[in-house]
């Protein structure tokens, strides 16, 4: 596709319930940004891909967070037995791998835990 | 762990220029300045980055201090459209280990009719 495509882009869940957000980086792009939004706040960095590792995951909130990247492409995030304090947009950005690169973003997938 | 600071909000009359301030005094000689801004509901979208030189492009100039401890992002002729929070990041210049793009919580620009 043209731009980065995130699914799904809502998404209600029960409390305790795992969920699978999958993120399409724009073809080509080596490296993969997760971000969280809560309502009314900043961009909270959670991981970075450089193809498919992750140098840093040390923004991850806590051991239910975790994400994976194959084939240099597709990622997802995953929620282990998800809590309200989840809920938020999740957005997910990619850039290529030369210098000067902006990272373009998905229109992010919007979490409910209810 | 933000590298820069940014006011909180800014208002600005419809049709005038919009000048929103960026502090980065720790920047480092191959950190560039990129700016984004996130209208309501959407992903962030960039609008422009540099590193010590002053960039212009469709959207907005970038106005980059010669210390490169501050910059400024001037919307020429700000329409309501042009409502969003902006945020201001430092980035290495290539892609590396460390292209964590902190986020800060930005400047809420409001365009007033």
């Amino acid at each position: 596709g043209a731009g980065v495509s995130q699914s799904p882009s809502n998404k209600v869940t029960e409390k305790g319930k795992d969920v699978e957000l999958r993120c399409d980086p724009i073809s080509g792009h080596t490296a993969l940004y997760w971000y969280r939004q809560s309502l009314g706040q900043g961009l909270e960095f959670l991981i970075y891909f450089q193809g498919n590792s992750a140098p840093d995951k040390s923004g991850l909130p806590s051991d239910r967070f975790s994400a994976e990247r194959t084939g240099g492409s597709v990622s997802t995030l995953t929620i282990q037995r998800t809590q309200q304090e989840d809920s938020a947009v999740y957005l997910c950005a990619s850039s290529s791998q030369g210098v000067n690169t902006e990272a373009f973003f998905g229109q992010g997938t919007r979490l409910t835990v209810v | 762990d933000a590298k820069t600071t940014q006011p909180p909000s800014m208002d600005c009359a419809e049709g005038r220029a919009a000048n929103l301030p960026c502090n980065h005094s720790t920047i480092s000689g191959n950190e560039y300045v990129y700016w984004y801004r996130q209208i309501h509901s959407q992903g962030p979208q960039y609008i422009i980055h540099g590193l010590k030189n002053n960039e212009t492009n469709e959207m907005a100039s970038l106005i980059i201090t010669e210390d490169r401890k501050s910059s400024t992002l001037i919307l020429p002729h700000a329409t309501l459209r042009d409502t969003a929070v902006y945020y201001c990041i430092v980035r290495p210049r290539e892609r590396t280990s460390y292209d964590k793009v902190i986020f800060g919580p930005g400047t809420s620009l409001s365009v007033i009719p």
